[in-house]
């Protein structure tokens, strides 16, 4: 069965540059969210879209952004990047905002240099 | 959000039953008991959730207080598989959609051959 990807898989970056990681849900799932873990932490929901709109935020940096395409794709853009901002981030999607399981993807492990 | 309370970590022997543990003493009337797990390396996945009846699936049963102030997952037989860390989380449901998950201190399981 078709899960859900992330890309790229991993990323080096220097303090202050950009990053853009992509997220492809499950066919047919229209809600994406995004969940950060640092090393050692809990996983830290970022943002949510559910129909290509914002349907909740939680600690996201104002250095971040985040939007669904169309085709329900999504991406995090991450702008003047902060060492603390090495982490795991993932990606999840369900169908419907009214679903109960969330299916991860594998993750995109940011490292800031 | 309604909190949890976890063990830190737990150990179990292959193919021996297995009982987590969750306090949720503040659990309001429309929160869901959910659990999900995060092995190593991966993203988290869903075990299994319930409100007030026990539930069973091909992973896990959770048993759920009369008071709904805890509740317990049980692994009928550990595998190596299994070794990951579990969380329960509490999820609101206004009888349309389930949002974010807030993922608190898990706990590590730990199976030994």
């Amino acid at each position: 069965a078709a899960g859900v990807i992330q890309s790229p898989r991993h990323l080096i970056k220097e303090k202050r540059e950009t990053a853009t990681l992509k997220c492809y849900p499950i066919p047919r799932h229209d809600t994406v969210y995004w969940y950060q873990q640092g090393p050692g932490q809990d996983p830290q929901f970022l943002i949510s879209f559910y129909e290509k709109m914002q349907s909740d935020k939680g600690s996201i940096p104002d250095r971040f952004s985040a939007q669904q395409f169309s085709d329900y794709h999504s991406e995090l853009n991450m702008s003047s990047l902060e060492l603390g901002d090495s982490a795991l981030y993932f990606c999840a999607s369900s169908l419907g905002s009214g679903s109960y399981e969330q299916y991860f993807g594998p993750g995109t492990r940011l490292t800031v240099t | 959000d309604a909190k949890t309370t976890q063990p830190n970590s737990m150990e179990s022997n292959e193919e021996e039953p297995v009982h987590l543990p969750c306090n949720h003493s503040t659990i309001s009337g429309t929160d869901y008991i959910h659990w999900y797990r995060q092995l190593p390396s991966q993203g988290p996945e869903y075990v299994i959730h319930g409100l007030t009846s026990n539930v069973n699936n091909r992973m896990a049963s959770l048993a759920i207080a009369e008071d709904r102030k805890s509740s317990t997952l049980i692994l009928h037989r550990a595998t190596l598989r299994d070794a990951a860390v579990y969380y329960c989380i509490l999820r609101d449901s206004d009888g349309t959609s389930y949002g974010k998950l807030t993922f608190g201190q898990g706990t590590i399981l730990t199976v030994h051959p």
